[in-house]
């Protein structure tokens, strides 16, 4: 059973175009993320949600806007997308207080 | 600002020895530390963690050792194996503030037979 999982594991677009990547847990968990791992190999957070409530927005631009549906669920739309939106961009899930994250495959998107 | 640094980028172990990642921070506020293990087209598995009122914690043939006066730690495998070849990633944060981790870089550990 997959604990956390996103869709699209790809996505190759154009600039200006708008794309989400979805996220689901089947953990249980009260609290997902959002990070993005960058051409350097910085993975930083960007949004924390716990019970579909944003708790963290790490100055990420606008462009981006998590929406929770509900807590198994943590959707990632982007507008208008650009070059250095190029990143791998994962979505994790926690539920005790000590950190330890439950991590998804990630999703590689790719801005041309 | 890099507040987490992990300075070797890659580290090449023979099997059965010991391996040693380090990693060093910045931030004093940092007080509980996590080792994440990461495989190709994974998401970072979770490993092992200290908080600051230890100085070492083990599990298995993973232990973390943690210098707050340096602000070094340190995670070492031993023996190693080969299924141990991954990316291996230090992250730091101040409890209470456990929803908020900053990765270091990673190292890729390669272990050969």
């Amino acid at each position: 059973d997959t604990a956390v999982s996103q869709t699209p594991k790809y996505l190759v677009t154009q600039m200006g175009n708008d794309k989400s990547i979805k996220c689901e847990q089947n953990l249980g968990h009260d609290t997902m993320y959002w990070y993005k791992q960058d051409s350097k190999k910085f993975l930083k957070i960007m949004f924390s949600y716990n019970n579909k409530e944003l708790i963290i927005n790490e100055t990420v631009p606008n462009r981006f806007s998590p929406k929770s549906p509900d807590k198994a669920h943590l959707n990632l739309h982007i507008n208008s997308l650009e070059l250095g939106d190029s990143a791998v961009y994962f979505c994790a899930s926690s539920q005790d207080l000590d950190g330890s994250k439950y991590f998804g495959p990630g999703t590689r998107l790719l801005v041309l | 600002d890099q507040q987490v640094k992990q300075n070797s980028p890659s580290l090449s172990v023979q099997e059965g020895r010991i391996s040693i990642l380090n990693c060093d921070y910045t931030n004093s506020m940092f007080d509980y530390f996590l080792w994440y293990k990461k495989y190709p087209a994974e998401g970072p598995t979770f490993l092992i963690s200290i908080s600051s009122i230890k100085d070492k914690n083990e599990d298995g043939r993973f232990t973390v050792f943690l210098n707050k006066s340096a602000k070094h730690l340190s995670l070492h495998i031993v023996p190693s194996q080969p299924g141990d070849s991954a990316v291996y990633f230090c992250a730091a944060s101040a409890l209470g503030n456990t929803d908020k981790l900053i990765f270091g870089t990673g190292t890729r550990l390669q272990v050969f037979p």
